[in-house]
């Protein structure tokens, strides 16, 4: 089956840096989906993206889609403590399996202050 | 709006027990998702319903059954609990594209 290789797999930051985390696949996604979730909650939705190459943001998180449809990446700027958690890339390659998502293993983020 | 709710939110079985875990949603959404949490593993795909009277397998489907009572329930049954099932189970439901919303998910411990 198709696999998401998501890296890094855990992140120990200052508040204020800047963190870049990302995802890779070895097959074409149509629909690539970012989510944080909180310990001990469901995964919350952060940025959805659409085309290739798109870059999408959502106050100080940036995501972009891969122009080769098979990576894309998200970026937080000037990090705080709430940012703590654990991110998921997700990948869907629509068509008949539209709906269906590939998840990424997480990036653990934690934010020291 | 509720938007996806889960019960219980936890739960112990002993091996060979069964029990089903519900889930609802109030966004008139058609796809519904039931997926499990293992460590380092992200989520993974139990089942899905595209639409009401339609289920399908995901990606670990074995040892579980699920039914789509109607649009806005969709339920996962462990006939025979074993250990390898103790996870976190999240529902999802989603409209268009595949954005998929979560629930706050069920804790289930097999001993």
């Amino acid at each position: 089956g198709q696999q998401l290789n998501q890296s890094p797999q855990s992140m120990f930051i200052q508040e204020g840096e800047d963190v870049s985390m990302n995802c890779t696949s070895s097959s074409i996604f149509n629909t690539w989906l970012w989510y944080k979730q909180d310990p001990g909650e469901g995964p919350v939705l952060l940025i959805a993206l659409y085309k290739a190459g798109e870059l999408t943001s959502n106050g100080r998180l940036t995501a972009q889609f891969g122009i080769t449809r098979k990576d894309s990446f998200l970026n937080i700027s000037a990090s705080i403590p709430s940012d703590v958690g654990i991110y998921f890339c997700a990948g869907s390659i629509g068509g008949t399996s539209y709906g269906k998502l590939t998840f990424g293993q997480g990036t653990i983020l934690t934010v020291h202050p | 709006n509720a938007g996806v709710t889960q019960t219980p939110k936890f739960q112990v079985l002993k091996t060979g027990q069964s029990m089903t875990l519900q889930c609802a949603q109030d966004m008139n959404h058609n796809s519904m998702y039931w997926y499990r949490q293992d460590p380092g593993m992200g989520l993974r795909l139990i089942y899905y319903s595209a639409s009401e009277g339609t289920t399908d397998k995901g990606e670990v489907p074995n040892g579980y059954n699920v039914s789509r009572l109607n649009k806005r329930e969709f339920s996962l049954r462990l006939e025979s609990a074993a250990p390898s099932q103790t996870s976190v189970y999240f529902c999802a439901s989603s409209e268009a594209k595949s954005e998929q919303f979560f629930g706050p998910g069920t804790r289930l411990t097999v001993l």
